[in-house]
This record gives C-alpha cells, structure tokens and sequence, in this order.
C-alpha cells in the first residue's frame, strides 16, 4: 500500500522557517494536503490541493513540492505553530486516504 | 463556514457495536463527502472511510472492511459511522470530517467535527 514518510519531529526557534518534509511513490502527481492538530484538538486544513491556503490560515503557511517529496513551509514561527502536522493523499489503486505518520513541531 | 457536531463519548463492552453520528449546521454536506478518521491515544491519524452521498458511493480502509457502515441523511445533513466487532484497539477518539471530492475519491477535509471518544472496555 501507499506510505507517505514524514519525520517524528522538526524543532525551530522562534522567528525562523520550519520546513515538514513528506515523501511518497510519484507524489508529484497526486494532490497533497497538510493538516495542524494541536494538542487535544481536531484537525485543521492548511494547506490542500498542494498550494492552496483555506480562509483563515496565515500567508505563513505555504507548501511546495519537488521530486518524490511535498513540503510544508511556515514561516516567522510563532509558539502557536507548535503542533502536530500531517500530510494526506488519496491513493486512487487501493480507493484509500493516506495519511503521514505526522510530524512533532517544537518552537524552541 | 460549516460546523460539524458529533455525539457524545460511548463507552463500550468489546464485541459489541458504536455508532457516532456527525451533523453540519451553517453549511451542508451537498456536493461533498463525509470522511471518518480515528486517533488512537498518543498515535496519528487512521482513515477509515467514508461516504460521497450525491453518488451513494462509500470507500473503506481496509483494515476494517467487513465491520464498518458508513451512512448520510442528506435530508437532515447528519452523517453516520458504525463500528461493529468491538476490541479494546479500538479505543480511540473519532473524527468527522467534510471532505472535498474529485469525481469518487476523497480530497481534502476542509472541516472537523470535535471528536467523539470511544473507549471499549470489559
């Protein structure tokens, strides 16, 4: 089956980028969505369909993608940003959603 | 902006079965899906289907093929999961989520439910 890998966890310092990695089999050509769950919180949608930013979320959040790997970018991190982020695909040979295992982001 | 409201905890005998239901207010489910994800404690996020009710058209994980319903009131805007064959793995928080569609696949889920924590227990 489809395996999107992303790291356990990024650690960053306040004000500076952090980049969450997402690798998977010909990423490029299925739609990528990234998704922040806070602690004891649901998720939510900031980025789909690779580069699109739903109302709402900052203009810090961008993601971007090359070869076998789709990243999420955020920018001017804030100790809000702290959270966990997980990529998804749909993988269209088994009909099946495909999450990331999902990354710890730590704002030193 | 739609909001998803789920019911509330259920606590339950293994074997058995849970249905947790997911209504939209604000907004309606018309012309989307209604994706179901579970979290298990301190674990990420597990597809388990769902359902794209302008085409009556449901997909499921198959990690639960066989026990798992997916169903949608469109009348009401309330959707539906039910879990049968109950083990104490399956003790994990559910989740609903609006999913846009492209054609029958499942897309992106631009809006949440609260949870609904289920706990099976003897």
């Amino acid at each position: 089956s489809y395996v999107l890998t992303q790291p356990p966890s990024v650690s960053v310092a306040p004000g500076k980028t952090a980049r969450i990695s997402c690798g998977g089999d010909i990423i490029g050509v299925k739609s990528v969505h990234w998704y922040q769950q806070r602690p004891g919180q649901a998720p939510v949608l900031v980025i789909s369909y690779d580069t699109d930013r739903p109302s709402g979320i900052p203009e810090r959040f961008s993601s971007s993608k090359s070869g076998n790997t789709a990243t999420l970018s955020i920018t001017t991190v804030e100790a809000g940003d702290e959270a966990d982020y997980y990529c998804q695909v749909w993988d269209s040979d088994i009909d099946h959603v495909v999450f990331g295992g999902g990354t710890k982001l730590t704002v030193l | 902006q739609v909001q998803l409201v789920q019911s509330g905890t259920e606590v339950k005998k293994p074997g058995s079965s849970v249905k947790v239901s997911c209504k939209a207010s604000g907004d309606t489910f018309s012309g989307y899906g209604i994706i179901w994800v579970r979290q298990a404690p301190g674990q990420g996020l597990e597809w388990m289907g769902g359902i794209i009710p302008m085409f009556d058209t449901t997909h499921s994980a198959q990690d639960f093929r066989g026990r798992v319903t997916f169903t949608a009131d469109e009348s009401t805007d309330i959707g539906y999961v039910e879990l049968s064959s109950l083990t104490s793995g399956d003790t994990a928080v559910y989740y609903c989520a609006r999913s846009s569609v492209r054609g029958t696949t499942f897309q992106a889920g631009d809006s949440w439910g609260q949870g609904t924590l289920v706990t099976v227990s003897s």
